[in-house]
């Protein structure tokens, strides 16, 4: 079984300020590691994910995720946010090496950027 | 490319009553997931379907069904309505929704109220 912990339910921050959302997860196999985001009255969209290889990776938008395996994070982080950036993000793990492609989200963390 | 359809985006049913929810997935996609979003629940999975047959299944009650077509096309219905049904439904489709991460794109939901 497979779970995803984001600590914090919100996080408020200033524009231009950096921002961490954290994401932990516990799972007996190898997974892929995912962060979403939704918008008001959206759906999800896909903001990066880690495969294999490099254990950072960017979004076309400015922000990153570290995959550590020996912590099993994978922190959203963005150095400068724009109030555009509000939103709610979630953290969620895929099982590697099956055929099935079920996701196990997080509870999500509100980003709440003000001026 | 146009992305994942879902109608409607909003319905509203009376206890016991029965819905069925549609997805259209992007064109050339096979495999279909949904996933039920509630404020208590958070995002969880319910189904996938790949070349019309059910792959993986979560932990929601029978009442909870699906069905995919020969188009892909997936739709979702759920019988006996109670009032903790009322959620956003999330459809999501994926290329071939094998291991790989094969990312998954997802619609913009239909909002089930049951009153």
């Amino acid at each position: 079984a497979q779970s995803v912990t984001q600590l914090d339910s919100q996080v408020p921050v200033f524009e231009e300020a950096p921002v961490e959302l954290r994401c932990n997860y516990s799972s007996s196999v190898s997974v892929y590691l995912f962060w979403y985001v939704q918008y008001p009255n959206q759906g999800l969209q896909l903001l990066l994910k880690y495969l294999s290889g490099s254990t950072l990776v960017e979004s076309i938008n400015g922000f990153e995720a570290e995959f550590n395996k020996s912590q099993t994070s994978f922190h959203l982080r963005k150095p400068s946010v724009h109030i555009s950036d509000t939103a709610e993000y979630f953290c969620a793990v895929m099982t590697r090496g099956g055929t099935a492609s079920k996701l196990t989200f997080g509870t999500g963390t509100r980003l709440q950027v003000t001026l | 490319k146009a992305g994942v359809t879902q109608t409607p985006r909003y319905l509203i049913k009376t206890r016991g009553q029965q819905v069925t929810l549609s997805c259209s997935p992007i064109s050339g996609h096979r495999s279909v997931s949904w996933y039920q979003q509630t404020p208590g629940q958070g995002l969880q999975f319910l189904f996938e379907y790949f070349s019309e047959t059910q792959r993986n299944k979560g932990n929601f009650p029978g009442r909870f069904s699906g069905r995919q077509f020969s188009n892909s096309r997936s739709e979702m219905n759920v019988s006996t309505l109670e009032l903790g049904d009322s959620a956003l439904y999330l459809c999501a489709s994926s290329l071939l929704g094998t291991h790989g991460g094969n990312e998954q794109f997802f619609g913009p939901g239909t909002r089930l109220t049951v009153l």
